[in-house]
């Protein structure tokens, strides 16, 4: 079984400055892992994701996320925030695998970004 | 863009009342999912569905749970007996490969 750590569950930011949502996770297996947006009143959104290669991927948006492997740690960073980044953001994993692919989700983090 | 849609967006339903929630995936998907979100937790798996048969379960989707994908094109969760603690927001999501999950708008289920 997975589960996934979401350390803080509100960050208030100012705009324009950087930001780092943090995930760790615990699993037996190898794992995928997943950030997805969920903004006010709307479903959830992939964000970016890391399945194999580079532990370091991006957004088209200007998020990315590094696997780190030996923390278990899928950290979301932004470099400079905007008004428009507020939103809940999820973290997630599913085992390789595993037939279904279940996702395992973090308990969230809601991002404030203040003007 | 394709998306997952998922109607209605909000159903009211008495407690012990039968509920079906409806989904069209993506089309060209595979893999075929429901998620709920119980106001302020964690968002939490279901059901998933491969090849016109469940291929994974959690310990929430007891016998008062079924899913069904009738035409080729819809997806749906029907809740037998509802109850309170059914009220939640409701997603499906569908897959290509099994990896990435694109999800719908979510429909909230409100028992009365």
């Amino acid at each position: 079984a997975q589960s996934v750590t979401q350390l803080d569950s509100q960050v208030p930011v100012f705009e324009e400055a950087p930001v780092e949502l943090r995930c760790n996770y615990s699993s037996s297996v190898s794992v995928y892992l997943f950030w997805y947006v969920q903004y006010p009143n709307q479903g959830l959104q992939l964000l970016l994701k890391y399945l194999s290669g580079s532990t370091l991927v991006e957004s088209i948006n200007g998020f990315e996320a590094e696997f780190n492997k030996s923390q278990t740690s899928f950290h979301l960073r932004k470099p400079s925030v905007h008004i428009s980044d507020t939103a809940e953001y999820f973290c997630a994993v599913s085992a390789i695998n595993n037939a279904g692919n279940m996702l395992t989700f973090g308990g969230g983090t809601r991002l404030m970004v203040k003007p | 863009e394709p998306e997952v849609t998922q109607t209605p967006s909000h159903q009211v339903t008495q407690m012990g009342q039968e509920v079906i929630l409806r989904c069209v995936p993506i089309s060209n998907h595979l893999y075929f999912y429901w998620y709920r979100q119980i106001l302020g937790q964690k968002v939490e798996f279901l059901v998933s569905f491969y090849n016109n048969e469940i291929s994974e379960k959690s310990e929430i989707f007891d016998d008062q749970f079924s899913v069904e994908r009738p035409d080729g094109s819809n997806f749906t969760l029907k809740i037998r007996s509802t109850k309170l603690e059914d009220s939640a927001m409701y997603f499906c999501a569908s897959s290509a490969t099994g990896r990435s999950a694109f999800f719908g708008q979510g429909t909230r289920l409100t028992v009365v």
